[in-house]
């Protein structure tokens, strides 16, 4: 079974240049999440779309940050410009909407702003 | 306040020892509980669910502790495969889910 697919797995980039993460959820799955995981702060929420539309963004740093969901299978994040300080690993995850619902996490991306 | 507090350790215990880790959580209209496991390097996984009635899943067992809010995971008889980073985690509202910083755990041969 396919699970949370996330790309890229890592990416090492300049400061200022723009960073697009990609991620494919499970299929049929209908809460699409994207965290954010450092040692300081650990896992903390940036947004999450239900059926494709944003419900929460309020985690999300500023507005460098973006996030889409074109379609049911497909979101990005974007960070532009980015900062060495948005050096994280940064998690997609999926779930299903039932009381008491797993959510399942992608491999992550590893980025590095130099 | 964060919404869930969790001892970072690290917890260094030998096998066949049994260990306990404890969060507390902030928010007392907290719906769901849960434990995630994350190994190194690696994305969480579920561990286990937590219960009111408290819950066994093999070596480890789950408790809930609705008035003093917090929650505890037992392991015992600790394997070298269970070193790895154990996450406290809180559904509030709909989808809210909130996860401690973490507490590790290396089981020493």
């Amino acid at each position: 079974d396919a699970g949370v697919i996330q790309s890229p797995r890592h990416e090492v980039t300049e400061m200022g240049q723009e960073v697009t993460l990609r991620c494919k959820p499970i299929s049929g799955h209908d809460y699409l999440f994207w965290y954010r995981q450092t040692m300081m702060r650990g896992l903390e929420l940036l947004i999450y779309f239900n059926n494709n539309v944003p419900i929460d963004d309020s985690g999300m740093p500023e507005d460098r940050f973006s996030a889409k969901m074109p379609n049911a299978s497909f979101s990005t994040l974007k960070i532009q410009p980015s900062e060495p300080r948005d050096s994280a690993v940064y998690f997609c995850a999926s779930s299903f909407l039932v009381p008491g619902n797993t959510i399942y996490f992608g491999e992550g991306s590893w980025l590095t702003v130099v | 306040r964060k919404e869930v507090e969790q001892d970072p350790g690290p917890f260094n215990v030998p096998e066949g020892a049994t260990v306990a880790f404890n969060c507390t959580y902030s928010n007392s209209a907290s719906q769901s509980f849960f434990w995630y496991r994350q190994d190194c390097r690696k994305e969480p996984k579920l561990l286990m669910s937590v219960y009111s009635s408290g819950n066994e899943d093999g070596r480890f067992t789950a408790q809930l502790n609705r008035a003093s809010q917090y929650i505890s995971l037992l392991i015992r008889d600790s394997k070298l495969s269970d070193s790895a980073t154990y996450l406290c985690v809180v559904k509030t509202g709909a989808n809210n889910l909130f996860f401690g910083t973490g507490t590790r755990l290396t089981v020493i041969p």
